[in-house]
Order: C-alpha cells, then structure tokens, then sequence
C-alpha cells in the first residue's frame, strides 16, 4: 500500500487560511469516506483533527476543518496561529482492510 | 477521559524479538478497537496492526505480516504488539492508538532501536 501524497511544506502569516491536500486513489480515498487528519508537535504525540473527512473531535477549533473530491481530501486552517506549526498527516481506510497515512506536511507560520 | 500508555521499548537485535506493551486506564478499552502505528526517525507515520474489541479480527500492513502479532487482554486493559525477527528497518517509535474510523486517543510512544 502507498502512502498517500501531501505536499511536503506549506507555509502562512498569522490571520491567513491554508490547505493542505492529501491525494490517494479509488482504493482509499475516493472509496470511502474514513479519511481523518492527525496534527503532530514535534516531540508529541499525532492529535485527531478532523474524522470522517469534514467532522472535527470535541475540543478541535471550528478553524479547522476537512472536505473531499474524488481521491484528494483536504485540511484547511483559517486564521492561522502561530499554535499551529506542527506537521499534519491524513489518513485513509483503504479497499485491503488496512490503513495508510500520508507522507506528512510541515506548516511553517511566517 | 481513556489514556494509553506504551512500555517495552528497547535495543533489539537484528534477527531479535521484542514485546510492546500498551495499558489503557477506563472502562471502555474491552469496547474499543485498537491499532498499533510506528514512526521511523524523522519520517511520517505508518500504520502497521489493527484489532478489533473481541479479537476476532486482526489486520497487518505488509512490512511487519509473518513478523509482527497484535493481540489483547481485555480484563488487564492491555494491548500487546509481539515483534519476531526484528530488522534495522523497525527502528522507530511505536504508537498504540484507539478507533476504527479514526485515531482519536494516542499514547506518548515506546522507542524500539534495532542495531548490533
């Protein structure tokens, strides 16, 4: 199973929106609709973000938030702060009964 | 709120064997569905096993199928992941995390280091 690919930067000042894209294939992303997104500090350990590819956990700011189309899913983060430099990882159910992740980005928050 | 802690971490040798173990504090581990994910130094993650509540279903990615066995206690709170035949390309930190859909409880990690 490949991973799936994300950019592997991307970068915005404070106050701007951001996406992050996440491109898989029929046999994961566009199959089903189990994509979530995982932000990781460095050091710590991956943090839910989005589930379900558009649902945000209890306790996630509604700045995030997650779609679909076709085999990329996206994450997008608006009003960025500077609380938000991390890497972000999606991930996706796939037609083989495992999961995969995507290779990760690194937001950098000028 | 569930929390999971990962222990057994260590040096292994190449060829070596290992036994991770991961406790849940709650009542609902006997409910959940687990997975164990590992991150490489300085890369992305990887899932790697997955076990539903009963047992009955397990799954395993490619690189660790043969090698690796995932397996539970639901009375101890307790994941287990047993690693045979250890190679220098397991090195990494080993993440037991809850859900099916999604990933939503994540412990702290265990560093497994394979070297002679």
């Amino acid at each position: 199973q490949s991973a799936l690919t994300q950019p592997a930067s991307v970068s915005g000042s404070p106050g701007q929106s951001i996406t992050i894209s996440c491109t898989g294939t029929s046999s994961d992303v566009g199959g089903f609709d189990y994509v979530s997104w995982y932000q990781q500090h460095p050091g710590k350990a991956p943090k839910l973000m989005i589930y379900d590819v558009t649902n945000r956990p209890s306790g996630v700011s509604n700045r995030f938030s997650g779609s679909k189309s076709g085999n990329t899913a996206s994450l997008t983060i608006s009003g960025l702060q500077a609380e938000d430099e991390a890497d972000y990882y999606c991930s996706s159910y796939t037609s083989s009964s495992t999961w995969v992740f995507g290779g990760g980005t690194k937001l950098t928050v000028l | 709120e569930v929390q999971l802690v990962e222990a057994g971490g260590g040096l292994a040798q190449p060829g070596g064997s290992l036994r991770l173990s991961c406790a849940a504090s709650g009542s609902t581990f006997s409910t959940s569905n687990m997975n164990w994910v590992r991150q490489a130094p300085g890369k992305g993650l990887e899932w790697i096993s997955y076990i539903s509540s009963s047992s009955y279903t397990r799954y395993y990615a490619d690189s660790v199928k043969g090698r690796f066995t995932i397996s539970r206690d639901n009375a101890k709170n307790s994941l287990y992941l047993q690693m045979n035949s250890l190679r220098a390309d397991d090195t990494a930190v080993y993440f037991c995390a809850r859900g099916l859909r999604a990933f939503d409880i994540w412990g702290q990690g265990t560093k497994v280091t394979v070297s002679s």
